[in-house]
Formats: structure tokens, C-alpha cells, sequence
């Protein structure tokens, strides 16, 4: 089955600009969520949806925002761009929400570099 | 949220086994030992978890302490395609996410 699909892979935006990436869960995962990679930070978590429902939120300004759809499909938005937004963002899907006893399924990521 | 402490590195040869320690000396009762591998240019790929027995696939085993304040992911015949950065992550009730440490860097050496 198809793996979890993101768009797009690689973006270049500058400063002050907004930015919508999209992220497709495997067939029938309810569950998303979105990780922020740098090199100084490592992997943050940012959110998490389940059945279009924002579940769970990591300590990130209120300029980053998320939603899903009724697909379960998920984008993610950044408003008013910072240099320091710049980063691999990676979307997960899993089955369940809070998935301790399951495995999440990641993408390949969105390469966001702003200028 | 409970904490992993792992090695920064380490380096195995080609074919041979490796054992990548993970200490977790806070871990609670409800807590799952997650274990992800990130390639490079990839993101991060499950490889196994377990709560309180061991654990095997056919990617790894996972050996957890008696006292589950650590544990060892076992790469049984390493390859070059093994070399990662290797994350164990507490998953339990007290966050709905998985927190990612520094993990190890793996190489694998010909």
C-alpha cells in the first residue's frame, strides 16, 4: 500500500510570506502528525490530528497551524516566515491516536527554506 | 516527559552484530521503548517497541532490563544500509506524541 505522501518536497519562501504544506496518511491511519527537523533541534513535535480534531500541540508559536480533513488527509500552515523556520518538516500517520502500541509511519518530509 | 540517554556514535563492522544501549532510568509503568531509525536524506522509519518482554522482527530485537531502566536494540548481522541515527523513545500516557532524542549515529564499516 501506498506510504504516507508529502507536498511538496522542496520550497523556498521568503520572509514574512505564508506557507501550506499537505501530508497524506496511509490508507485508513486517522492519526497525523507533524515533526519540525533542524540540525540545532533535532525532531520536534509540533501537532497532532485525529478525525479532524486537534488532539495534542508541542510549544510552538501561534504562527504554525495544522488541520484535517474528513480524508484524514493534513496541512500543515506557517504564517509570517522566519528564517529560523527553516527545516525537513515530516508528517506521521498512524492507526490510533496516542499510538503507544503502535508504530507511526512517516513521509520523506517538505525541505521549507526560507530566504 | 521521561528521558533516553544514548551513546552519541558507534561503529560496527559489515555483517557483524550490534548492540545500541538506551538507558531510561525514569521510565514509568505505562511507558512503551520505541525504536526508530532515521536514513540520511530520509524521515524516520519504525523499527520495534516493547513494554516489559523482549521483543523480535525481522528488522531487530529489543532486549529490555528486568527493571526496564534500560534497554539494547540488537541489529543481528549489520549491513551498510543499517547505518542511521537510531532514536529510543519513551511512548506512554503522559504524552500523546513521541519526543525524540539526539539518538545514536551508526556507521557501518566494509
Amino acid at each position: 500500500k501506498a506510504g504516507v505522501t508529502q507536498t511538496p518536497r522542496y520550497l523556498i519562501k521568503t520572509r514574512g510570506q505564508q506557507v501550506t504544506l499537505s501530508c497524506s496518511p496511509i490508507s485508513g491511519h486517522r492519526s497525523v502528525s507533524w515533526y519540525q527537523q533542524t540540525p540545532g533541534q533535532g525532531l520536534q513535535f509540533l501537532f497532532e490530528y485525529f478525525s479532524e480534531t486537534q488532539r495534542n500541540k508541542g510549544n510552538f508559536p501561534g504562527r504554525f497551524s495544522g488541520r484535517q480533513f474528513s480524508n484524514s488527509r493534513s496541512e500543515m500552515n506557517v504564517s509570517t516566515l522566519e528564517l529560523g523556520d527553516s527545516a525537513l518538516y515530516l508528517c506521521a500517520s498512524s492507526l490510533q491516536p496516542g499510538g503507544m502500541n503502535t508504530e507511526a509511519f512517516f513521509g520523506q518530509g517538505t525541505r521549507l527554506t526560507v530566504v | 516527559d521521561a528521558k533516553t540517554t544514548q551513546p552519541n556514535s558507534m561503529e560496527s563492522n559489515e555483517e557483524e552484530p550490534v548492540h545500541l544501549p538506551c538507558n531510561h532510568s525514569t521510565i514509568s509503568g505505562t511507558d512503551y521503548i520505541h525504536w526508530y531509525r532515521q536514513l540520511p536524506s530520509q524521515g524516520p522509519e519504525y523499527v520495534i517497541h516493547g513494554l516489559t518482554s523482549n521483543v523480535n522482527n525481522r528488522m531487530a530485537s529489543l532486549a529490555i532490563a528486568e527493571d526496564r531502566k534500560s534497554s539494547t536494540l540488537i541489529l543481528h548481522r549489520a549491513t551498510l544500509r543499517d547505518a542511521a541515527v537510531y532514536y529510543c523513545i519513551l511512548y506512554g500516557g503522559s504524552q500523546g506524541n513521541l519526543i525524540f532524542g539526539k539518538g545514536t549515529k551508526l556507521s557501518v564499516k566494509p
